[in-house]
């Protein structure tokens, strides 16, 4: 079953805008993370964030950790058409090895 | 970088025809791995967590007859979709969990069509 929702379900911006991407989880999780997936292919794992981190970045990335709220944000800051993807939040349940996934948000890049 | 592979990358088959899909850790030994389904434009759904030497944990819903899982080692598991029907058609992904660390490493999926 999937563990939470990400809004919006897709987003189309201009080239060198930022992008944000929400999720929201519903149980108490170890760590939360995000991936990129390009059309058609596999996952590429982006950022982790642990359950006692609010705050983390990567490059252009920032991912924020609410876990009062359940919730997540990742900011993709001065976009590039090569960001255009669908992006997953993914979260382990504590006490199970399983990652479960978001719907996913389908971001376009408009060049 | 920990590399998981796996096999065949896309598959066409014909209705009623049984299909196996391979994934390897190449580098690193994976006690344990899962199997996601994932349709066009939708999320990944897990399907079962397979355990080397154990029975794969199947989530609800998802039939164990119908897609068998095989861990007989470290670094491969087999999904294989037996009966297979067009509503199967869909996009299996696997991951496997480096034993040492816990890390996920995810293949790069394969395409099933099912005619």
């Amino acid at each position: 079953s999937q563990q939470g929702e990400e809004d919006p379900q897709a987003l189309s911006i201009q080239e060198g805008e930022n992008a944000t991407m929400n999720c929201s989880y519903k149980t108490s999780i170890n760590n939360l993370q995000w991936y990129r997936q390009n059309s058609g292919r596999g996952l590429v794992h982006l950022i982790l964030i642990r359950s006692n981190e609010r705050e983390k970045h990567s490059g252009r990335l920032r991912v924020t950790l609410d876990t009062s709220k359940k919730s997540s944000s990742l900011l993709i800051t001065a976009s590039r058409a090569a960001d255009t993807a669908s992006y997953f939040c993914a979260t382990d349940a504590r006490g199970a090895q399983k990652l479960v996934f978001g719907q996913g948000t389908r971001l376009t890049i408009n060049p | 970088g920990a590399v998981v592979s796996q096999h065949p990358s896309w598959v066409i088959c014909k209705s009623g025809t049984s299909v196996k899909i391979e994934c390897r850790s190449l580098d690193f030994q994976a006690t344990t791995m899962f199997w996601y389904r994932q349709f066009p434009k939708q999320s990944l759904m897990l399907m079962a967590t397979s355990n080397e030497g154990s029975k794969a944990t199947y989530e609800q819903g998802v039939e164990k007859d119908k897609f068998l899982i095989n861990h007989a080692s470290l670094t491969l598991s087999t999904l294989t979709v037996t009966s297979a029907h067009p509503e199967d058609s869909s996009f299996y992904i696997c991951s496997a969990q480096r034993t040492e660390t816990g890390e996920l490493f995810f293949g790069e999926g394969s395409r099933l069509t099912v005619l």
